[in-house]
């Protein structure tokens, strides 16, 4: 298994560009989970999904920030537009709800808006 | 609100065990305590967990306090690739409403050569 597939692996934009980080979960894994890391504020939940719905959005910093799960295979996390801020590293997991399975992380999405 | 207490850093000597504490004193008694590293550049990674007994795998053992307000990851054997970042996390093992994971700072651990 190839585990969580992050892409790109390092993104650099202008501040009030769009920005997308795509993530492909383990096969067979019906929770899709996205986090943030900074040194400042450490990993911090995003949103997470249970079989391709949103679950739990509460950590989306504003609306600049959307999620979505078109299926099972594929999340996407956009930042429109994205603001020197929102610089960090991004990461996706999963985890197999139904046999309570521990997370996987992929390795990151390091975002650097300039 | 900070569920888990940890140290900031700490050293150990290559080849030692590393002996890793975490206070938990408001846990409840369906939530289980987990263990996820992180070394650099790279996404947490699940290490063990468990409810009031203690647990091995390949990777550690997990000591958990018999009033389960405090345990202790124990790297038996350790290399300078278990230098990273050591978090532990209570949580309903179901899940339930609260799937995702809630990180602290953590213990960063460095294994001295």
């Amino acid at each position: 298994d190839a585990g969580v597939i992050q892409s790109p692996r390092h993104e650099v934009t202008e501040m009030g560009q769009e920005v997308t980080l795509r993530c492909k979960p383990i096969s067979g894994h019906n929770s899709l989970f996205w986090y943030r890391q900074t040194m400042m504020r450490g990993l911090e939940l995003l949103i997470y999904f249970n079989n391709n719905v949103p679950i739990d959005d509460s950590g989306m910093p504003e609306d600049r920030f959307s999620a979505k799960m078109p299926n099972a295979s594929f999340s996407t996390l956009k930042i429109q537009p994205s603001e020197p801020r929102d610089s960090a590293v991004y990461f996706c997991a999963s985890r197999n709800r139904r046999a309570n399975t521990e997370a996987f992380f992929g390795q990151g999405t390091r975002l650097t808006v300039v | 609100d900070a569920k888990t207490t940890q140290p900031t850093s700490m050293d150990c000597a290559e080849g030692r065990a590393a002996n890793l504490p975490c206070n938990h004193s408001t846990i409840s008694g369906n939530e289980y305590v987990y263990w996820y590293r992180q070394i650099h550049s790279q996404g947490p990674q699940y290490i063990i967990h468990g409810l009031k007994n203690n647990e091995t795998n390949e990777m550690a053992s997990l000591i958990i306090t018999e009033d389960r307000k405090s345990s202790t990851l124990i790297l038996p054997h350790a290399t300078l690739r278990d230098t990273a970042v050591y978090y532990c996390i209570v949580r309903p093992h179901s899940g339930g409403g609260a799937d995702g994971l809630t990180f602290g700072k953590g213990t960063h651990l460095i294994i001295q050569p």
